[in-house]
């Protein structure tokens, strides 16, 4: 069965250092999220992507944050100055048409020092 | 704005125990419904969704919900739990219309553990 994958599963940063997670959603679907879940939080929606640009975003998703789709498999989430506060596990999320499900991949553990 | 709402955070079972898990989901709005479940180190797998017709919805591994809509509710249940149960359930809302494009507004997240 296809899959959401992510890469790194670990990422280890510096404050102030800029870092790119990155997933590879399921190759016939349209749709792609990414969320968050600090330790011992809900996991929280920061932004999704359709038809090659942003569809919504959330509060979370501030200047410091990009996505990019740079080809017609991989999809980044940029940090570009991260903060204590952004270490969390990261998600992606894909799905093939708006009455799907979404199928999520295994989390980027992100941890800023 | 929705919200979702999972009142218990760790639950203990024994094994062949019954379960139910709450969720309450305030929007005034059609919503779809889901429940994730996150086993020990793996990624969020979904257990079973409600778009539309039968309110009872039957998923993997013997679990059900039942969406009742006034009450705002979309509780998990399982007749017998197994220690293979263990992990953590997540509830999710998201809209079908709008200018939203399904992004999941998740609950807090309830951690079953099943004793052997």
């Amino acid at each position: 069965e296809p899959e959401v994958t992510q890469t790194p599963s670990h990422q280890v940063t510096q404050m102030g250092q800029e870092v790119i997670l990155r997933c590879v959603p399921i190759s016939n679907h349209l749709y792609f999220y990414w969320y968050r879940q600090i330790l011992g939080q809900k996991v929280e929606f920061l932004v999704s992507f359709y038809n090659n640009e942003i569809s919504e975003k959330s509060e979370i998703f501030d200047d410091q944050f990009s996505v990019e789709r740079p080809d017609g498999s991989n999809f980044t989430l940029k940090i570009r100055s991260t903060k204590l506060e952004d270490s969390a596990m990261y998600f992606c999320a894909s799905r093939r048409t708006s009455g799907d499900e979404q199928y999520f991949g295994p989390g980027t553990r992100l941890t800023v020092t | 704005a929705q919200s979702v709402s999972q009142h218990n955070h760790h639950v203990i079972l024994s094994e062949a125990a019954s379960l139910e898990l709450g969720c309450n989901y305030s929007y005034g709005g059609t919503v779809n419904l889901f429940w994730y479940v996150q086993y020990p180190g793996q990624h969020l797998q979904l257990l079973l969704k409600y778009f539309s017709g039968d309110p009872l919805v039957k998923g993997i591994k013997g679990f059900e919900a039942e969406f009742i809509k006034s009450k705002f509710s979309f509780n998990l249940r399982k007749p017998s739990v197994q220690w293979s149960d263990t992990a953590e359930y997540f509830c999710a809302v998201n809209t079908p219309y709008g200018g939203s494009q399904g992004n999941l507004i998740f609950g807090k997240g309830t951690k079953l553990s099943v004793k052997p």
